[in-house]
């Protein structure tokens, strides 16, 4: 079946630093998105990428979606005590395929520390 | 304003009762979804609704039962069958294929 593996597991930065976690599924992907849980919280949407080689910014936020479309990343830039959380990129399957499942990724939780 | 609903926040049950977790949403989503979240884990897919009346198992769909009689309503329930049942359990929506999915503040599920 479909997987979604996202790496690091954990990331401890200091304030400032930045911050990188990866998202590779095991099959194409039709579109990949993205969403922040703050700790207690439920899953918030950042983002969505759809066509191959796709890079979409949101202030100190980039993501990417790989030129297969099997892969995707978000980098912050200049970490802050508000991006404590775990991102998780979720994954959404071509028509054939489970067309409106959504798999997600085991999440990268980050701390910052001040 | 529009969200989604999950109720209770938390529930508590012993072993061996079945238990059934709301979610209502008035989005006018056509597609629904139940996620398990274990601590330090990501979201694991149960069942997923396209449209009402049908519904689709995911991932971990043993030991769990759902409906879809309304749009807005599907409902997930746990039965004495899963053998895990204590987790946190999120219900989410979204509009059409390829929409950001919207999530409910979760139902946090303890099973003795």
């Amino acid at each position: 079946g479909q997987q979604v593996m996202q790496i690091p597991q954990y990331q401890h930065v200091q304030e400032g630093e930045d911050f990188t976690t990866y998202c590779n599924s095991s099959t194409t992907l039709s579109n990949i998105q993205w969403y922040k849980q703050r700790p207690g919280g439920h899953p918030v949407f950042l983002i969505q990428l759809v066509k191959s080689g796709e890079v979409k910014k949101q202030k100190r936020l980039t993501f990417q979606f790989g030129e297969a479309k099997k892969n995707s990343s978000l980098h912050i830039t200049a970490t802050q005590t508000t991006d404590v959380g775990t991102y998780f990129c979720a994954g959404a399957y071509p028509p054939g395929t489970s067309y409106d499942k959504v798999i997600f990724g085991p999440g990268t939780s980050l701390s910052v520390i001040p | 304003d529009g969200g989604i609903t999950q109720s209770p926040k938390y529930l508590f049950r012993k072993e061996g009762q079945n238990v059934t977790l709301s979610c209502e949403q008035n989005l006018n989503h056509d597609a629904m979804y139940w996620y398990r979240q274990d601590p330090g884990q990501g979201l694991r897919l149960i069942y997923y609704s396209q449209i009402v009346n049908d519904f689709q198992k995911g991932d971990i769909a043993e030991g769990y039962s759902v409906s879809r009689e309304k749009k807005e309503s599907f409902p997930l329930t746990v039965t004495s069958a899963q053998k895990n049942p204590t987790a946190f359990y999120l219900c989410a929506s979204r509009r059409q294929s390829h929409s950001p999915l919207h999530f409910g503040n979760g139902t946090r599920l303890t099973v003795t």
